[in-house]
């Protein structure tokens, strides 16, 4: 069974800072990995989608990278901004019987400080 | 291009009572999966449909039930409801179903069982 971490549970940066989010996950057997930004009470935005093959993705300020081999994954967020608060989560989607849906870590709640 | 929506937003019921909560998919994408994720946890998957077949469910009892309607739109109905029921619901949708497939969500509903 596919299990996905994510450390740390919460993190408090002040604005600028550089940082990054860990994903783990136990069954390197995947399809591929997304990364998604939640607000509180609302539903996900999905930021980055890499696929088993690749090594990461970037958009704007974000860089993700894959290790399936070793079964983790980063979210590398430049140049930290208050509007970047929020729950990050990463899902996988695994292969086999499981592939139809997405394995989600508890996430990471990050607050940036102005 | 319309992006995923439900409704209602919230919703409360009582112990035993039976909901129905909707979604509409993104323009083009024949697919919906539905998550149910409770405070401070990540999504757990319920089940998917693709093309008006259930074609994939989670860890839920069969008083989780579903539907999707010729336009791809959605419905996720829980009979009997339990206090444990409470929770945010999500609806994603993809283009193909395909497992190489960007997963967007819907803003979710809160249901509020007492």
């Amino acid at each position: 069974k596919q299990e996905v971490t994510q450390i740390p549970a919460a993190l408090s940066v002040p604005e600028g800072e550089n940082l990054v989010l860990n994903c783990s996950f136990t069954d390197s057997a995947i399809y591929n990995l997304q990364w998604f930004r939640q607000d509180p009470g609302k539903g996900l935005t999905s930021l980055l989608l890499i696929q088993s093959s690749q090594r990461e993705q970037t958009s704007g300020r974000l860089n993700a990278s894959l290790d399936k081999s070793s079964g983790r994954s980063t979210l590398y967020i430049a140049a930290s901004q208050p509007g970047d608060s929020a729950t990050y989560l990463c899902a996988v989607r695994g292969s086999g019987a499981g592939s139809y849906q997405l394995t989600f870590g508890k996430g990471t709640k990050l607050s940036v400080i102005p | 291009e319309t992006g995923v929506t439900q409704s209602p937003t919230h919703l409360i019921k009582t112990r035993g009572q039976q909901v129905t909560l909707r979604c509409s998919s993104q323009s083009g994408h024949n697919t919906v999966s539905w998550y149910q994720q409770a405070l401070g946890q990540g999504p757990q998957f319920i089940f998917q449909y693709y093309r008006e077949e259930e074609n994939g469910r989670g860890n839920f009892p069969p008083r989780f039930s579903g539907l999707q309607f010729p336009n791809y739109s959605s419905e996720l109905n829980v009979n009997a409801l339990e206090l444990d029921d409470s929770a945010l619901y999500l609806c994603a949708s993809s283009q193909t179903g395909g497992w190489t497939d960007t997963q967007y969500f819907g803003p979710g509903t809160r249901l509020t069982v007492l």
